[in-house]
């Protein structure tokens, strides 16, 4: 069975610092990896997606993720945060062999004037 | 197109009442997925059909919750008799093709409040 640990429930930064929000996997297979974005009273939007091909993915709105098999890992980072920024993001895995998703139980980001 | 298309977007009702959420899925997605979403639980996945047929159900709830695809363009989600335990955001989910590597396309959500 697979899974997905996000390892904060509530990240916090200022705006036009770093962000980093952390998500660790469990699978058996060599799964897919997302990450959604969900602002206030919307439904999910699709950030990037990790397929096996490079392991640094980048995505919308100047988000990017590594794939790191050795340390099961597939964080999302940005270089500087802008106050749109702040949502609730899911990392999701999904097996290759049926359409299991499996979504993590989310970060709430906030960006800080 | 114009995305996953989900009614009511706000539901209130009261204890006990019979509660139909709808989904149109986006034209040719195959696979059609119903989500929860309360601050307790966060997301969960409650059933999901491959054309028109359900696959899973274990994430639904209990005996109260039933869900139906009669065809490829429509899918309802009913609560009867609904509990104020019921409120959530409910998510309709669409995704086209057996592979892994695919998105899922969210709908808006619908917010259910049971009294």
């Amino acid at each position: 069975a697979q899974s997905v640990t996000q390892l904060d429930s509530h990240v916090s930064v200022s705006e036009g610092t770093p962000v980093l929000l952390r998500c660790n996997y469990s699978s058996s297979y060599s799964p897919s990896l997302f990450w959604y974005v969900q602002h206030p009273n919307k439904g999910l939007q699709l950030l990037l997606k990790y397929t096996s091909a490079a392991t640094l993915v980048k995505g919308i709105n100047g988000f990017e993720a590594e794939f790191k098999k050795s340390e099961t890992s597939f964080h999302l980072t940005k270089p500087s945060a802008h106050m749109s920024d702040a949502a609730e993001y899911f990392c999701v895995v999904s097996d290759p062999n049926n359409n299991d998703m499996r979504f993590g139980a989310g970060t709430r980001l906030t960006v800080k004037p | 197109d114009a995305g996953v298309i989900q009614s009511p977007r706000h539901e209130v009702t009261e204890m006990g009442q019979e509660v139909t959420l709808r989904c149109k899925p986006i034209s040719g997605h195959d696979y059609l997925f119903w989500y929860r979403q309360t601050m307790m639980r966060g997301l969960e996945l409650l059933i999901y059909f491959n054309n028109n047929v359900p696959i899973d159900d274990s994430g639904m709830p209990e005996d109260r919750f039933s869900a139906k695809m009669p065809n490829a363009s429509f899918s309802t989600l009913k609560i009867q008799p609904s509990e104020p335990r019921d409120s959530a955001v409910y998510f309709c989910a669409t995704i086209v093709g057996h592979s892994s590597y695919n998105e899922q396309f969210f709908g808006p959500g619908t917010r259910l409040t049971v009294l």
